[in-house]
């Protein structure tokens, strides 16, 4: 089936640095990649939805100074927290979207990241 | 719309029980919906879905039941078991938007 994978799966950062965050497709070529956020015990909430080689699109109240997304390659998507304070701790989720599958709908979730922000 | 949930709704069960786990969707123009489990410190999982023109259909042990009368969704696990206990999402997509909005969830606890 297809495989996302997120890097690194935790992170401990100080306030004002900024991190990293990687999402990969591994078996198949993401057209769309999606980052989600999620505070403890909450559902998840679309952050921005990102194309190959296009800018992403952002949800509104998403700071797109802040939360810099780059979808460079089709498997591929990093999100970069700048300038992190603690509010942004969070559990940050990617999702990749098969744009050649059968069912172009389906997103496969990655297994998260868990940033901490002190 | 999008779901900000200050607390996850609690659904306690035996072992071998069935669970019934409900959503209410927000948006009548969804077409495809998907039921999803989440354990904790994971991302989602797909579990099943079902297109608008269904009413149900069924997985192994799952099986989810549309109601667009009253924009309701609902799934049914059956012999629950203790690795069925997580929380489980239900997402509605429109087509043409390319993004899920996730309901509020439901922690699932499966005691032997």
């Amino acid at each position: 089936g297809a495989v996302v994978s997120q890097h690194p799966s935790r992170v401990i950062c100080k306030s004002g640095t900024s991190v990293k965050i990687e999402c990969r497709s591994l078996d198949f070529q993401a057209t769309t990649m999606f980052w989600y956020r999620q505070f403890p015990k909450q559902s998840l909430m679309l952050m921005a939805t990102s194309n190959e080689g296009s800018k992403a699109t952002y949800e509104q109240g998403v700071e797109k100074d802040k939360f810099l997304i780059n979808h460079a390659s089709l498997t591929l998507s990093t999100l970069t927290v700048t300038s992190a304070h603690p509010e942004d701790s969070s559990f940050y989720i990617c999702s990749a979207r098969d744009g050649q599958g059968i069912n172009s709908y389906e997103q496969y979730f990655g297994p998260g990241t868990r940033l901490t922000v002190t | 719309g999008e779901s900000v949930g200050l607390h996850l709704p609690t659904l306690s069960v035996q072992e071998g029980d069935n669970s019934i786990i409900n959503c209410a969707y927000s948006n009548s123009a969804s077409d495809y919906f998907i039921w999803y489990k989440q354990e904790s410190g994971k991302g989602p999982q797909f579990i099943i879905d079902i297109r608008s023109n269904m009413d149900k259909r069924q997985g192994q042990r799952v099986t989810v039941l549309l109601n667009k009368t009253v924009k309701h969704l609902s799934l049914q696990i059956a012999a629950t078991q203790p690795g069925d206990s997580a929380v489980y999402f239900c997402a509605e997509i429109v087509t043409g938007f390319q993004k899920l909005v996730f309901g509020t969830g439901t922690r699932l606890l499966v005691s032997p």
